[in-house]
Order: structure tokens, then sequence, then C-alpha cells
């Protein structure tokens, strides 16, 4: 078993939907991540969590620490939000451990 | 302010070829990381390092060598290169956030 198991694999929603993606990881981590991966590779980090909830934007990203499981979530979905999204956990040796990534494709 | 440079972009290797694929921080990250993605498939994490002269393996280590010698550098040698090291290489360094290069894609026939 991963690590660090991200739902779904793969999501296609119209334009404007409210997005869910979700990470559930098992071990005991100091931090958590969340990156995006665009069509021509380049690896972006969106945010970093330990606690609580950020927002940037039309993202949202919350983290329960004791239920080791965080979501990103995206409001008002845009073509241009078609990407890989990535989870990735900070463990106490700092190792950065990622899942398998959320493949998002919104359609016009 | 760079963040983080990674060389070259793209290489052919032949097989039992060796190379060097170079990654630079300028923003003095003691933690770096060397990463390889294959086709579909998500980054598993070759070797990283958590500060100057400290480097440990990650999950797929074999076929490969690193060093920190500065906290700015740290380089991927490949030794006796095979197909099966075909991928894309990403370097990152992380203090907070983590910064990622712009990847290396490695062809080994």
């Amino acid at each position: 078993k991963n690590e660090v198991e991200q739902s779904p694999q793969n999501l296609t929603a119209q334009e404007g939907e409210f997005i869910t993606i979700n990470c559930s990881y098992s071990v005991g981590i100091s931090a958590l991540h969340w990156l995006q991966q665009h069509p021509g590779g380049g690896i972006v980090s969106l945010f970093m969590l330990s606690s609580g909830k950020k927002k940037h934007g039309r993202l949202i990203a919350t983290i329960n620490i004791q239920e080791k499981h965080s979501s990103l979530h995206i409001t008002a979905s845009h073509p241009r939000d078609s990407a890989v999204y990535i989870c990735a956990v900070r463990t106490g040796n700092e190792k950065l451990t990622f899942g398998t990534g959320t493949r998002l494709t919104i359609i016009p | 302010n760079a963040g983080v440079t990674q060389t070259p972009k793209f290489r052919i290797l032949k097989i039992g070829q060796s190379m060097t694929l170079q990654c630079t921080q300028d923003m003095n990250h003691n933690y770096m990381y060397w990463y390889r993605q294959d086709p579909g498939m998500g980054l598993k994490l070759i070797y990283y390092s958590v500060g100057a002269g400290i480097t440990d393996k990650g999950e797929v280590p074999n076929g490969y060598n690193v060093s920190r010698s500065t906290t700015e550098d740290f380089p991927l040698r490949l030794e006796l290169a095979a197909p099966s090291q075909t991928s894309v290489y990403f370097c990152a360094s992380s203090w907070t956030e983590a910064f990622f290069g712009q990847g290396t894609r490695l062809t080994v026939v």
C-alpha cells in the first residue's frame, strides 16, 4: 500500500463545477504539499499545509491531521485548471513522498 | 532569483554510457530531492539530501549516485545507463514550499 493515496485518479467536469480532490496518507507527517503539473510537465507548488485551511484565489486546501486526510477544492472551475494535481507529504526525516496524482480535465 | 535550475532538458544516451544531471538552487534551501517520473505515473524518489554533506536513498536508488558538496548543488550521476532509466527526471528543493526544476527527459537506447 502506498504511503500517499489520492482519489479520484481521473476527474472530468464541466466548466463552473466545484471540484474536490482527496489525499489520504498513512504516516506521520510534518507538512503536506499540493502541487500542480501542467501538460508541458512543469510542476508548481500550490499550498503547503501543516494544519487547518488555506485559500488562494479559487483554490482551497484543507487538512485533518487526526484523520490523515487532505482535500483540494477548486471553485468555479475553468478549462485552464486542467492539469495533474499531486499531493506530497513531508515526513520527519524530511523526505517528500508523492501520491500518483489526479488528472483533472475541465470541459468548456 | 532563478529558483531551481536543472540541466540538460533533453538527453539521449546509449546503453552503458554515463552522465550527470545537474541541479542548482539559489534559495539556500537545505532540502533537495531527485525524482523520476515514468509515463503516466507518479514521481518516485531516487535520492534526497537534508544538507551539504548528507544524502540518503529514496525508493528507487539503484543505478544512481548523488553528492552534495555545497548547499546549492545536488548532481545526479547515472553510471552504466540502462533502458529502464528512460524517464523524466525532476530536481526539487524545499524549505517550506517545494520548488521544482523544469525536468530532464532522458532516453536510453
